[in-house]
């Protein structure tokens, strides 16, 4: 079974522009989370959809959006990006927003 | 929020046991994850721990959750070079729903 796909890869954009991200969870996971992982850091929590609705907002500007679509696939927005906003962005999906959670290889954002 | 909090680096030599050590601070979590990321890669979830438990064992992989002291731990056997990766820990805060909090990871290095 494919597990967790993320696309792009590999992303580089400049301050000020937008970016979406996509997620494709694995197959019969309703869930989706979003995180943001810094050079040397933990990830940390931006976004959790379970069945297309927001079920958690982590501590992150409203620069940064997302949704989930009827077949359980997301999207990642980032407004107005800043040169702090490069990170290796990862995706998570799960059965329900309290099982175990399995990540993608995520897209690397660089902003110039 | 929740805290969660590990040592950085670790250092074994190739056929001795790791233990990578954690402590977080939400005592309500329902589940304790451990997690490897290899460079250039998304997280890998090893193996978790549901709270009412106080030790799992996964072929290799022995975790240990003292609840008294919210302390976490996983230990590998026979320790291989691939090994080599970083190891975080993550839990679920209760008061925030189904959102993963990370540690900072801890940095293994296996010495053939």
């Amino acid at each position: 079974d494919a597990g967790v796909t993320q696309s792009p890869t590999h992303l580089i954009k400049t301050r000020g522009q937008h970016v979406t991200l996509r997620c494709s969870p694995i197959s019969g996971h309703k869930s989706v989370s979003w995180y943001q992982q810094v050079l040397g850091q933990g990830p940390q929590f931006i976004f959790q959809y379970y069945e297309k609705e927001e079920r958690g907002r982590g501590n992150f500007p409203d620069r940064f959006s997302a949704r989930q679509f009827p077949n359980y696939s997301s999207e990642l927005n980032v407004n107005a990006l800043l040169l702090g906003d490069s990170a290796l962005y990862l995706c998570a999906s799960s059965l329900s927003g309290s099982q175990p959670q399995h990540f993608g290889d995520g897209t690397r954002l660089s902003i110039l | 929020g929740e805290d969660v909090e590990q040592s950085l680096f670790l250092s074994v030599r190739e056929g001795d046991s790791s233990v990578i050590n954690c402590t977080y601070t939400d005592s309500s979590s329902t589940y304790l994850y451990w997690y490897k990321q290899e460079p250039g890669a998304g997280l890998q979830l090893l193996t978790y721990i549901f709270s009412n438990m106080d030790m799992k064992q996964d072929q290799r992989l022995t975790v240990l959750l003292n609840k008294k002291d919210k302390h976490l731990s996983l230990r590998i056997a026979d320790t291989q070079t691939g090994d080599s990766a970083i190891y975080f820990c993550a839990d679920t805060a209760s008061n925030t729903g189904n959102q993963f909090y990370f540690g900072t990871g801890t940095s293994l290095t296996v010495i053939p």
